[in-house]
């Protein structure tokens, strides 16, 4: 099982434009949520997937969007970007099921520099 | 508004010490504290959970101490080593919500 996997790895854009980021699920996993992690900071909830839609959002302007094939993998799509969006983007996994506290298992990140 | 503050920011303990960090929170409908271990170049992993329920739970060498009273919960690490060195989080969650964090403690364990 290779667990969460996030592409790329690192990504440098300049203000103003747009990009994508992309995570597969750990296989059976069924949910996926994305989180925005600043330097030196905790993870800080964007948004969740389920059944190919936006289920929750956290404190985000609709400059940060997203979408969830049938497959299960998502992606997070930024637009618009700002100096401030430069941050460890991870994609977390888990199963909407019948345990409520299901554990979410993540990816190791995207690193997006924005210049 | 931060709704779960860790303390410390940074800790350096010796080999075999045994490292506290601290987390308090304010919403009382959280029912969920996991603590999560990250090594640079990669994603938090959950270390252990508790519920409120309880007041204490141990694995292995990782330990939660919950205090509902004082809306306080902490994480021990007993014997610790260089390979516990790494940046924890604590979070809390009400069921069906998302995961909230504190802002990390980076701890190094020196030989």
């Amino acid at each position: 099982d290779a667990g969460v996997t996030q592409s790329p790895t690192h990504l440098i854009k300049t203000r103003g434009q747009q990009v994508t980021l992309r995570c597969s699920p750990k296989s059976g996993h069924d949910t996926v949520s994305w989180y925005q992690q600043a330097l030196g900071q905790g993870p800080q909830f964007i948004f969740q997937y389920y059944e190919e839609e936006e289920r929750q959002r956290g404190n985000f302007p609709d400059r940060f969007s997203g979408h969830q094939f049938p497959n299960y993998s998502s992606e997070l799509n930024v637009n618009a970007l700002l100096l401030g969006d430069s941050a460890l983007y991870l994609c977390a996994s888990s199963t909407l099921g019948t345990d409520s506290y299901n554990e979410q298992f993540f990816g190791p990140g995207t690193r997006l520099t924005v210049l | 508004q931060q709704q779960v503050k860790q303390s410390p920011q940074s800790l350096i303990v010796q080999k075999g010490g045994i490292p506290i960090i601290n987390c308090a929170y304010e919403n009382t409908a959280f029912d969920y504290f996991p603590w999560y271990q990250q090594f640079p170049g990669k994603g938090p992993a959950l270390l252990i959970a508790i519920r409120p329920d309880v007041s204490e739970k141990k694995e292995g060498r990782f330990t939660i101490s919950f205090n509902k009273s004082a809306k306080q919960f902490s994480l021990h690490i007993m014997d610790s080593q260089p390979g516990d060195s790494a940046t924890y989080f604590c979070a809390a969650r009400q069921v069906y919500t998302p995961l909230v964090f504190g802002k990390g403690t980076r701890l190094s364990v020196i030989a």
